[in-house]
């Protein structure tokens, strides 16, 4: 089943304490993305990869790190977490550029106190 | 400031009838729209596009309207449906450069279809 995965789906954690979410997808997409959805404010776009060792900074990239070793793996880094951050994440992949359609993953809630 | 707008955060319509979402954008660059739907607990999923060279997408009961002249698209659902109930994001992409590998959102409108 094409899909992308993400994890963990849920995580309560403490302002300084350097967190990774995962993110993998099994479709051979070159494109992949990270969204934070915030309550009246939309998604926005944290950091894309537009292929494997290439990443670019979206519209809120304060506080995050990405990296792209694998096509299939795109993580997230929090090294410093702050309670700002606390959010929904959304990772995301296409076979190219945003105007392909994009397959989200399941979504991350994170907490930060 | 924010160049995807969603002005209408919800909106409710009885099973059977036209939904219109409407969305403006204030980017001349844009020239690639996208609607995506999201229920709750889940992750977006992609609905309809439409790029800058037409004006008019169709797709089953889900029709996207572009008017490049005053920045607006808008999402004719015919007929709504119980299901249709959820939240839907207008999105834009540049043409061309860096642009073109970013997607902006808007905020979102709440759909309700009230049976």
């Amino acid at each position: 089943e094409a899909q992308v995965t993400q994890n963990p789906r849920y995580l309560i954690t403490v302002t300084g304490k350097k967190l990774t979410v995962t993110c993998s997808q099994n479709m051979n997409h070159e494109y992949m993305s990270w969204y934070r959805q915030d309550p009246g404010l939309g998604l926005r776009q944290i950091y894309y990869s537009m292929n494997v060792e290439v990443t670019d900074k979206g519209d809120v990239p304060e506080g995050y790190k990405v990296s792209r070793k694998e096509k299939r793996n795109f993580p997230l880094i929090l090294e410093s977490p702050s309670p700002n951050q606390t959010s929904l994440y959304f990772c995301a992949s296409s076979l190219g550029a945003p105007r392909y359609e994009q397959y989200f993953g399941p979504g991350t809630r994170l907490t930060v106190t | 400031d924010q160049q995807v707008k969603q002005n209408s955060p919800s909106l409710s319509v009885q099973e059977g009838r036209i939904s219109i979402l409407n969305c403006d954008y204030t980017n001349s660059m844009f020239d690639y729209f996208l609607w995506y739907k999201k229920y709750p607990a889940e992750g977006p999923t992609f609905l309809i596009s439409i790029s800058s060279i037409k004006d008019k997408n169709e797709d089953g009961r889900f029709t996207v309207f572009l008017n490049k002249s005053a920045k607006h698209l808008s999402l004719h659902i015919v007929p709504s449906q119980p299901g249709d109930s959820a939240v839907y994001f207008c999105a834009a992409s540049a043409g061309s450069g860096a642009g073109s590998y970013q997607l902006t959102f808007g905020k979102g409108t709440k759909l309700s279809v009230i049976p």
